[in-house]
């Protein structure tokens, strides 16, 4: 089955800075790589995704970047703010959201004012 | 509130009882699924529903857990004779067909 390899599992940046969390993939079926943001006690929520057809993808401050042939991804966050603070976790699957979901273990940002 | 809901958000038992976990989906989303999370991981797939149909169910999955789906809409999830082992964040998320999972607030259970 997939495999996802999440890196680092901890990231401090002053306010400001830009943050890079990365992932690695093991199921080259996989096509489908959504991130989520999960603040303390509190529901994941998506905050990006991409499809395997294309290599990247930008809302506002948040890009998401793929490399099919090396099967990893990256999240990609510009100016970031102290509401950044929160755990972040990538995930893949082999359909746009109607298979299961492999998470990786999580990104715990913390951005300090 | 048109998101997913979760009922209880929190639930302590006793080893050995048996719980019983509510999901009520995006009500326009035929799909379902149940996830668990441990402390400092990320979510877990434990099964998940088109319509009424479960369609796949993890290795994860003794046989001391049971979900439903009885006419395709709210979902439960139950656990027989609980172990300290399940405690969790119990996880439920629904789509529309070929989209974009969102995920309830989710049932913290506690087996004392």
């Amino acid at each position: 089955g997939e495999n996802v390899e999440q890196h680092p599992s901890t990231l401090s940046v002053q306010e400001g800075d830009s943050a890079v969390i990365k992932c690695t993939y093991s199921d080259s079926a996989s096509n489908y790589f959504p991130w989520y943001k999960q603040e303390l006690g509190k529901r994941p929520q998506l905050i990006i995704d991409i499809r395997s057809n294309v290599g990247e993808k930008k809302d506002q401050r948040i890009a998401v970047t793929l490399n099919k042939t090396a099967k990893h991804f990256s999240l990609h966050i510009t100016e970031t703010q102290p509401e950044d603070s929160a755990v972040y976790f990538c995930a893949a699957s082999q359909g746009s959201g109607y298979s299961t979901l492999t998470f990786g273990k999580g990104t715990m940002l913390l951005v300090s004012p | 509130d048109t998101g997913v809901s979760q009922d209880p958000r929190h639930k302590i038992t006793k080893r050995g009882q048996n719980v019983t976990f509510r999901c009520d989906p995006i009500s326009e989303h035929n799909r379902l699924y149940w996830y668990r999370q441990t402390l400092g991981q990320g979510p877990e797939f434990l099964t998940y529903f088109q319509n009424e149909a479960q369609l796949e169910k993890s290795r994860l999955l003794s046989d001391r857990f049971s979900a439903e789906r009885p006419k395709g809409s709210f979902s439960t999830l139950e656990i027989q004779r609980t172990e300290q082992g399940d405690s969790a964040m119990y996880l439920c998320a629904s789509s529309p067909p070929k989209d974009t999972q969102y995920f309830g607030p989710g049932t913290r259970l506690t087996v004392l």
